[in-house]
């Protein structure tokens, strides 16, 4: 079994819609989580980050981490034909070692 | 957050030679880097981390000799697949972590073996 296990997708979705993308996770060590966002043969850019249980807004995006269940969601409102790409969940224990545990990423198309 | 730079963002090179990756941390002093390898569809798989002054850790199955890592200012990190084959052609991305979250990517390089 993975650490960190992402609905593969791809996903297709009209432009307008609320986009829900989800990640679960097995280590309880994890203290924070990520989104990124990756454009077809670009590196990954960071949209959110959550530290522990919580929810998180920026703008359309919404970032929730349920640590009791060990699941995070990151939700688009108003998703636009620009938010077409690949989305890593990603997180990480407290430590001196920062790595990341990715997700293997949810292809989304936003259909215009 | 860090602005990483990553060079070259794609090359080509015949089987049996060698080829260099360079990431440069341009505004933030990196103790630190991490070397990804990406297969396409497939999400990033953590290669190394890159110590600024001493050797590299390497994550298990990767091979040392292989895949040579150099971090000798706090800047630079190169990645240097050495006597390249057709099966070393991948999506390699460094990373720079400024923080508990703060990790910038670099925008990748895509190495073909011919």
């Amino acid at each position: 079994q993975k650490e960190v296990e992402q609905d593969p997708g791809p996903l297709s979705v009209p432009e307008g819609a609320i986009v829900s993308l989800n990640c679960t996770y097995s280590n309880s060590a994890f203290q924070y989580f990520m989104w990124y966002r990756q454009y077809s043969r670009k590196g990954p850019e960071l949209l959110m980050y959550t530290y522990s249980s919580g929810n998180k807004e920026d703008g359309r995006f919404t970032a929730q981490v349920d640590k009791s269940s060990k699941y995070i969601s990151l939700f688009i409102r108003d998703s636009q034909p620009s938010d077409s790409a690949t989305y890593l969940c990603a997180m990480t224990s407290s430590g001196s070692a920062r790595q990341l545990t990715f997700g293997s990423g949810t292809q989304l198309t936003v259909l215009p | 957050g860090a602005v990483v730079s990553q060079h070259p963002s794609r090359v080509i090179c015949k089987s049996g030679t060698s080829v260099k990756i360079e990431c440069r941390s341009l505004d933030f002093q990196a103790t630190t880097m991490f070397w990804y390898r990406q297969f396409p569809k497939q999400s990033l798989m953590l290669m190394a981390t890159s110590n600024e002054g001493s050797k590299a850790t390497y994550e298990q199955g990767v091979e040392k000799d292989k895949f040579l890592i150099n971090h000798a200012s706090l800047t630079l990190s190169t990645l240097t697949v050495t006597s390249a084959h057709p099966e070393d052609s991948s999506f390699y991305i460094c990373s720079v972590g400024t923080g508990d979250y703060g990790y910038t990517f670099g925008s990748g390089t895509r190495l073909t073996v011919v």
